[in-house]
């Protein structure tokens, strides 16, 4: 299965200052139809995750302009311009290229 | 808008069967691929398997022998059953849509596995 890494597993932020979460897949994400198959999700407590981000920049209807996805190959980072208290909760990052398909460990944002 | 909602047993017992139905409003299950996904509690995601509405499916290697997910396109639903579960089934279990990207997820229903 190709391992997805994510770094920090946990980031305490300030109210209004960026945050970057980097995901690194063991193989390239790059699938035979030119597309690379890369998600973000957002998953509060007690809730189901949300997809912020597909197919490594792409931000899902209703997700604020302060979310960017990047990357390309094995190496991808999703940044928050300006953390906002709504944006607590942990993150995942989603590789659907590969069979199976396969999620990062996490990573939990905080408000410090 | 479309919305998923799981239904079924919240506690099944050690080496039975988990029976879990995916209903789907606000659009049609017809031509487009529908996932499973788990969640240990306190853990993280993990991916069981996807099917197309015409029935056509993919498993997760680590459960293949013990997984089916089908269709019932008269009902718009799908549903997943899970064989032989054992205590490392317990999980909330969520239904979503697609088979490389999930766009629409279900809530999720928590199942235990216990006596």
């Amino acid at each position: 299965d190709v391992v997805m890494t994510q770094s920090p597993l946990s980031l305490p932020v300030t109210l209004g200052q960026p945050a970057s979460i980097s995901c690194r897949s063991s193989q390239s994400l790059v699938y035979s139809d030119g597309n690379t198959y890369l998600n973000w999700f957002h998953q509060r407590p007690g809730q189901s995750p949300r997809r912020l981000i597909y197919k490594v920049s792409n931000r899902d209807s209703g997700v604020p302009d302060r979310f960017t996805g990047s990357g390309s190959g094995t190496d991808f980072t999703l940044k928050i311009s300006r953390v906002e208290a709504e944006d607590v909760g942990i993150y995942y990052c989603m590789q659907g290229t590969h069979w199976p398909g396969t999620f990062g460990q996490g990573t939990k944002v905080e408000i410090k | 808008q479309v919305q998923l909602q799981e239904s079924g047993p919240g506690l099944v017992k050690p080496s039975e069967t988990l029976s879990l139905t995916c209903t789907v409003s606000g659009g049609s299950i017809s031509g487009y691929y529908w996932s499973w996904i788990r969640q240990p509690p306190g853990k993280g995601l993990e991916w069981i398997g996807y099917m197309y509405y015409t029935g056509g499916a993919n498993y997760n290697p680590s459960l293949k022998s013990r997984v089916i997910i089908s269709p019932d396109t008269s009902k718009n639903q799908f549903s997943l059953t899970l064989t032989s579960v054992t205590a490392a089934d317990t999980a909330v279990y969520y239904c979503a849509r697609g088979a490389r990207f999930y766009d629409y997820w279900g809530h999720g229903t928590l199942v235990t596995v216990s006596s």
